[in-house]
């Protein structure tokens, strides 16, 4: 099956500073790559994602960059502010249907005013 | 649209009793999958059911189980708890369809197994 790797598993960083998030996963076949945000006591949020056949989507402050030939994807958080403090979990699934997802272990992002 | 809900919120168990919870999903929406998370763990699939049949089926033990009804509500019971079942249960919902990937989060049960 599907294994996801997430790295780092916390982040501490000044507001307005970058943060980036990489996960890798093992699946050639996974084709949907969600990102969840997870503030304490909260439910997982989706606030991002992307499919195969994009490179790169940007909202906003926040991007998610794709390289399937190397199966890695990483969340980018420009301008942060203290309200991008949470856990980031990525995910990867593969096609059709019957999807079922794989969740990295998570980041705790900190961002320091 | 109302959002994925679940109940109850909070649950305390003893060991060796059994527990039934609840999830409504996205109106319209087919799918819902169950996830146990723990601190040391992450986020782990249980299992997903669709249009009341389970496709899809996690590394639990057989004392988990669950099913869903004719109107996308499901359940899921945990049957002769233990200490390690203490955690967060999560549903999430998706449409379903081949088109539709996104999947959205319930708040959560929190049960807490003594």
């Amino acid at each position: 099956g599907e294994n996801v790797e997430q790295h780092p598993s916390t982040l501490s960083v000044q507001e307005g500073d970058s943060a980036v998030i990489k996960c890798t996963y093992s699946d050639s076949a996974s084709n949907y790559f969600p990102w969840y945000k997870q503030e304490l006591g909260k439910r997982p949020q989706l606030i991002i994602d992307i499919r195969s056949n994009v490179g790169e989507k940007k909202d906003q402050r926040i991007a998610v960059t794709l390289n399937k030939t190397a199966k890695h994807f990483s969340l980018h958080i420009t301008e942060t502010q203290p309200e991008d403090s949470a856990v980031y979990f990525c995910a990867a699934s593969t096609r059709g249907n019957f999807n079922k997802f794989y969740f990295g272990s998570g980041t705790k992002l900190n961002v320091k005013p | 649209k109302a959002g994925v809900t679940q109940t109850p919120r909070y649950l305390i168990k003893t060991r060796g009793q059994q527990v039934t919870l609840s999830c409504s999903p996205i109106s319209g929406h087919r799918s819902v999958s169950w996830y146990q998370q723990t601190p040391g763990q992450g986020l782990q699939f249980l299992f997903e059911y669709f249009s009341e049949t389970q496709r899809n089926k996690g590394n639990f033990p057989g004392r988990f189980s669950g099913r869903q009804f004719s109107n996308s509500r499901s359940e899921m019971n945990v049957s002769t708890l233990e200490l390690g079942d203490s955690a967060l249960y999560l549903c999430a919902s998706r449409s379903g369809t081949a088109l539709s990937y996104e999947q959205y989060f319930g708040p959560g049960t929190r049960l807490t197994v003594t």
